[in-house]
């Protein structure tokens, strides 16, 4: 089946500096990630997506990495701000969009 | 161009009681997929609705049905209601065309069940 989970629960770090979160998933037919921010009480929202044929993708401040040969992918989050304090959701999609359990991402002024 | 829209925000069930929950999805989608995010874990699927049928489901009971409307608003009806389906239930729509499985989600509804 498909699992997509995080290797750090909770990232806390320092206001101006960079953020990496981290993910692990198992199905290799995943052919499409996505990072959700999700700020308390609110529904998730999109942050930067990857296609499994790429190996790296740039936003405004956020990257997304993926190396397929250890099914692991990254976000990168320069400049850290303290409205990027949130829960960060990797998610996998093959068929259906499988969510991690979420890194907490606090920023220390 | 609103977003994704969900009612009621907040509600309180005994148990054994029944719910439902519901979602409009962002104009020009036309399927929706709904979740489950128990407090501290990421969103658990449901299931997604498409042309007013159910297309996929996920590891839920039967108490858990749904049903899609054709200006393509949906309704999550949970029977049965245990203490342990307290949780923010999560709509989130997209187009059903679309490859990226990108998906645009509402607020929720907080269900606390007693």
């Amino acid at each position: 089946g498909e699992s997509v989970g995080l290797h750090l629960p909770t990232l806390s770090v320092q206001e101006g500096d960079n953020s990496i979160i981290n993910c692990a998933y198992s199905n290799s037919a995943s052919d499409y990630f996505i990072w959700y921010k999700q700020e308390s009480g609110k529904g998730p929202q999109f942050i930067i997506d990857i296609r499994s044929n790429m190996d790296k993708r740039q936003g405004q401040r956020v990257t997304v990495l993926l190396n397929k040969t250890v099914k692991h992918l990254s976000l990168q989050i320069a400049a850290t701000q303290p409205g990027d304090s949130a829960v960060y959701f990797c998610a996998g999609y093959g068929n259906k969009l499988v969510f991690g359990a979420g890194t907490i991402l606090r920023v220390k002024s | 161009d609103a977003g994704v829209t969900q009612s009621p925000t907040h509600l309180i069930k005994t148990r054994g009681q029944q719910v439902t929950l519901r979602c409009s999805p962002k104009s020009g989608h036309d399927t929706v997929s709904w979740y489950q995010q128990a407090l501290g874990q990421g969103p658990q699927f449901i299931f997604q609705y498409y042309e007013e049928e159910e297309r996929q489901r996920g590891n839920f009971p039967d108490r858990f049905s749904g049903h899609q409307f054709p200006n393509y608003s949906s309704e999550l009806n949970v029977n049965a209601l245990l203490l342990g389906d307290s949780a923010l239930y999560l709509c989130a729509s997209s187009l059903f065309s679309s490859d990226t499985g990108e998906l645009f989600f509402g607020e929720g509804s907080r269900l606390t069940v007693l």
